[in-house]
């Protein structure tokens, strides 16, 4: 089977930085995706490793150890519009793109 | 319009009736997806469509059932539901089903059986 784990809920205050775990147990991987999602809207795509290391894309970075099944998402310079649900995902080994989701880890942002 | 649109943005339906949700693309993607969102549980893959044929069918319930007329449109029809089935259902498209471009989700569908 497919395993996901990610936190539930984390709390962080305006300004600060935040770590948001994900590890995974799956049969075949071909990439990690991270994916922010605000109440009542549509995910949104942050971020894709596929290869060890840290990927920066301004205030957000994420980072993969595929030995260890294990990725982060580091947000920086918190804001408030950044208080939303993060979803971690796994891209499969099909042949096509069969991603597979953690329950996400609901951030709120305090000032 | 851009993106990924999704109608109806909220539908009720009961058990015995039939409703169809519709998605449009209008990025020129060739992939096309449908996933379900229950709550406290992840995002669910139920179908993937590539240049209109379906590749993968996610041991989902046959009152469930997709059609895929051209890569910009994907529908999903629904009859015979069960409370269970309630759910924000989400539509996404990618540049193409085997790629690691990532998918662009539409807005989604609150759908609720009474």
């Amino acid at each position: 089977g497919q395993n996901i784990d990610q936190p539930t809920e984390m709390t962080a205050t305006e300004g600060a930085i935040v770590q948001i775990n994900c590890t995974y147990q799956t049969s075949g991987f071909n990439g990690l995706f991270w994916y922010q999602q605000h109440a009542g809207e549509a995910p949104t795509f942050l971020s894709y490793n596929v290869l060890d290391g840290l990927e920066e894309k301004g205030r957000f970075s994420s980072f993969l150890s595929r030995s260890k099944g294990y990725s982060y998402l580091l947000l920086k310079e918190l804001q408030m519009k950044d208080s939303a649900s993060y979803l971690c995902a796994v891209r499969l080994n099909t042949g096509f793109q069969k991603l597979v989701f953690g329950t996400g880890t609901r951030l709120l942002v305090s000032p | 319009e851009t993106g990924v649109t999704q109608t109806p943005r909220h539908l009720v339906m009961g058990m015995t009736n039939k409703k169809s949700l519709k998605c449009e693309q209008h990025l020129g993607h060739n992939a096309m997806y449908w996933y379900k969102q229950s709550a406290k549980k992840p995002l669910e893959l139920m179908f993937v469509y590539s240049l209109e044929e379906r590749v993968e069918n996610n041991s989902v319930p046959s009152r469930f059932s997709p059609e895929c007329p051209n890569s910009s449109h994907l529908f999903l029809h629904l009859h015979t539901l069960q409370p269970e089935d309630s759910a924000l259902y989400l539509c996404a498209s990618s540049q193409d089903s085997q790629g690691g471009d990532e998918q662009f989700f539409g807005p989604g569908t609150r759908l609720t059986v009474l």
